[in-house]
């Protein structure tokens, strides 16, 4: 989706290097979610942020951080990387709408390979 | 939290209609049905979102039994291009978003 977009497309880095993989939306919403999938697998959530205040652990947070700079943009740091955490890195904005269950909407990916 | 079920893989060919059912015994009474389709190297894209009974839109419908204990996504006359892994997850608004989990879905292939 064109309104979530995510930089850098492609990295690759090394062992031990801190990595930021950056997101922003334009589509206004309140939500915003850090996922990472592995080959074959489903997504798994690292964070979410219901507004720019608010920062919640997922499922799979150890080794990560966020920041909520503003509404728009959201940003995933690995510390220390590690090759474990060579995956394909997906931004996601939601918002509540009309009451129904949210809908996510997904960036375009980040494909990080760590050596 | 409700699990989903749903086969690891289908192969249909261009023209039929496809029919992916998803298991979700332990649905909660808030719960809505979501469904959304992946291509390789992309982020999932939303197709379909329904509670109960029937919901079509211009990609798919969603058929709901009266239990809700399953669901059906249906592709009326796939292409090639419908070939991705679909998702089906369940969950309720407003809290629920950060509790959905996105299994490892249905790999759908579609054949000339």
């Amino acid at each position: 989706d064109a309104d979530v977009t995510q930089t850098p497309r492609n990295r690759i880095t090394k062992t031990g290097k801190r990595i930021m993989l950056e997101c922003s939306q334009t589509k206004g919403h309140d939500r915003m979610y850090w996922y990472r999938q592995d080959p074959g697998l489903g997504l798994r959530l690292i964070y979410y942020s219901f507004d720019v205040k608010d920062i919640n652990k997922g499922e799979i947070s150890d080794g990560y951080s966020v920041s909520r700079q503003a509404q728009a943009k959201f940003s995933l740091s690995l510390e220390s990387a590690i090759p474990n955490q060579t995956a394909l890195y997906f931004c996601a904005t939601s918002d509540l709408g009309t009451g129904l269950s949210d809908t996510q909407y997904f960036g375009p990916g980040t494909r990080l390979t760590v050596l | 939290l409700a699990k989903t079920t749903q086969p690891i893989s289908m192969d249909s060919y261009e023209g039929q209609e496809v029919n992916i059912t998803c298991s979700h015994n332990n649905i909660a009474t808030n719960d809505y049905i979501t469904w959304y389709q992946q291509f390789p190297s992309q982020g999932p894209r939303f197709i379909i979102q329904g509670y109960k009974t029937k919901v079509t839109n211009e990609v798919a419908s969603l058929f709901i039994p009266a239990d809700r204990k399953s669901s059906t996504l249906s592709l009326p006359r796939v292409s090639l291009s419908d070939t991705a892994v679909y998702y089906c997850l369940v969950g309720d608004a407003p809290s629920s978003a950060s509790k959905i989990i996105f299994g490892s879905g249905t790999r759908l292939s579609i054949r000339p």
